[in-house]
């Protein structure tokens, strides 16, 4: 089955840096990734998504990112703001498996 | 306005007691899902369902059970609660599209005692 890894586990940056979590995955058939922000006491909301034949998408302050080849693809915050801080997920979907397999989370804390 | 809900939000209870989760969706989607996220934040996909009558198993064994009798609601159950159970859980739900984005619920925090 897939397997998604995620890195870093925890990020602290200041408030106006970037930040950048990394997630690869293992199986080619995969073809749309999505990114997932879970604020505290709340469930995981989509923030931002790519699918397999764009190489790059951004909105606003978020970006993510997309190498097929190398099967790995990441999500850049810029300008970093306190109400970024929260838990994102990275998680990547094939049609034959039919669901989301998530990578382990990112803690990010943005210290104002 | 369209959304997912779950309750209780929290719950402590004694080992031995039975429990059950709601969950409900108001979007007509025809899929569903139960999450179970340890303290690690992890995601672990415990039961997933295609639509009415249908029910199966995630990756994480798990000694709840679900059922799927009307489309808008997901309940899960665990009929002897242990120490063990204790955990985050979280429901959600997504239409057939290709494509499918998940809308989670807010989540439910179980304490077994």
């Amino acid at each position: 089955g897939e397997n998604v890894e995620q890195h870093p586990s925890t990020l602290s940056v200041q408030e106006g840096d970037s930040a950048v979590i990394k997630c690869t995955y293992s199986d080619s058939a995969s073809n749309y990734f999505p990114w997932y922000k879970q604020e505290l006491g709340k469930g995981p909301q989509l923030i931002i998504d790519i699918r397999s034949n764009v190489g790059e998408k951004k909105d606003q302050r978020i970006a993510v990112t997309l190498n097929k080849t190398a099967k790995h693809f990441s999500l850049h915050i810029t300008e970093t703001q306190p109400e970024d801080s929260a838990v994102y997920f990275c998680a990547a979907w094939k049609a034959a498996g039919n669901k989301l397999t998530f990578g382990g989370g990112t803690r990010v804390l943005v210290k104002p | 306005e369209a959304d997912i809900y779950q309750t209780p939000r929290y719950l402590v209870i004694g080992t031995g007691k039975k429990i059950t989760l709601e969950c409900s969706q108001t979007m007509g989607h025809d899929k569903m899902y139960w999450y179970q996220q340890d303290p690690g934040m992890e995601l672990h996909l415990i039961h997933y369902s295609y639509g009415v009558n249908s029910t199966e198993k995630g990756d994480l064994s798990s000694e709840s059970t679900v059922s799927r009798i009307r489309t808008e609601h997901f309940p899960l159950t665990l009929e002897s609660a242990r120490p063990s159970h204790t955990s985050q859980y979280l429901c959600a739900s997504s239409d057939w599209a290709a494509y499918n984005e998940q809308f989670f619920g807010p989540g439910t925090r179980l304490t077994v005692l």
